[in-house]
């Protein structure tokens, strides 16, 4: 049981390059997320899915193109980088929460560190 | 809109001794959850524990507890005899309990050194 895996651990792009961050979890987890951590700053919600083919915006999407064809896998895409978008990428996944508003504990992946030059 | 405030950027100490990391929330939600995750310098989130807003009892965990208060909105962390392991940046972070999709707000962060 691997957790939260992403893919690549870092990578730099050049302006205007466009790239896919890879994240797979193995555990049977419906909900999956994606964040990034600007320097200095608390993580901030990019987008999220709640099921294969369901995926909805967060707090900051724009620049970001999301998917989910699977349970496992939920990959992030930029489309044209901008420095804007230097930052470290963290992918998590959770069980569903139930009925009456049970919140249930996210799990991270490693992370991956972008660099837009 | 839900908000935390880890208001302390940076906290040294030697080891041994204890310290405590603040967390201040707002939101308007009844009920809600908060969370503390570590980030330890190899880069990872460690959860470390998660609290609901019906349940006021602190939580002890080994050199780690946690101080839940509603009346003052705050959910502070402290660790007894602190160790080396334990230099990290600790978040603190929020979720409305709507539907459920948990969407957490995160704090800035605390990062906690502790020397020899």
């Amino acid at each position: 049981n691997a957790g939260v895996t992403q893919t690549p651990k870092f990578r730099i792009l050049k302006i205007g390059q466009s790239m896919t961050l890879q994240c797979a979890q193995d555990m049977n987890h419906n909900y999956m997320y994606w964040y990034r951590q600007d320097p200095g700053m608390g993580l901030k919600l990019i987008y999220y899915s709640v099921g294969a083919g369901i995926t909805d915006k967060g707090e900051v999407p724009n620049g970001y193109n999301v998917s989910r064809s699977t349970t496992e896998d939920f990959p992030l895409r930029l489309e044209l980088a901008a420095p804007s978008q230097t930052s470290v990428y963290f992918c998590a996944s959770s069980t569903p929460g139930l009925a009456g508003g049970r919140v249930e504990t996210q799990y991270f992946g490693p992370g991956t560190r972008l660099l837009v030059l | 809109a839900q908000k935390v405030t880890q208001a302390q950027t940076e906290i040294s100490v030697v080891e041994k001794e204890d310290v405590t990391l603040d967390c201040v929330y707002e939101t308007r939600d009844t009920t809600y959850y908060l969370f503390w995750y570590k980030q330890p310098p190899s880069g990872e989130l460690v959860f470390l524990i998660r609290r609901n807003s019906f349940d006021e009892q602190n939580e002890i965990s080994g050199r780690y507890s946690w101080n839940f208060q509603k009346s003052t909105s705050s959910f502070n962390f402290t660790i007894t005899a602190s160790q080396v392991v334990d230099s990290a940046v600790y978040f603190c972070a929020l979720s409305e309990a709507r539907g459920t999709a948990s969407k957490l707000t995160f704090g800035t962060g605390t990062r906690l050194q502790v020397t020899l």
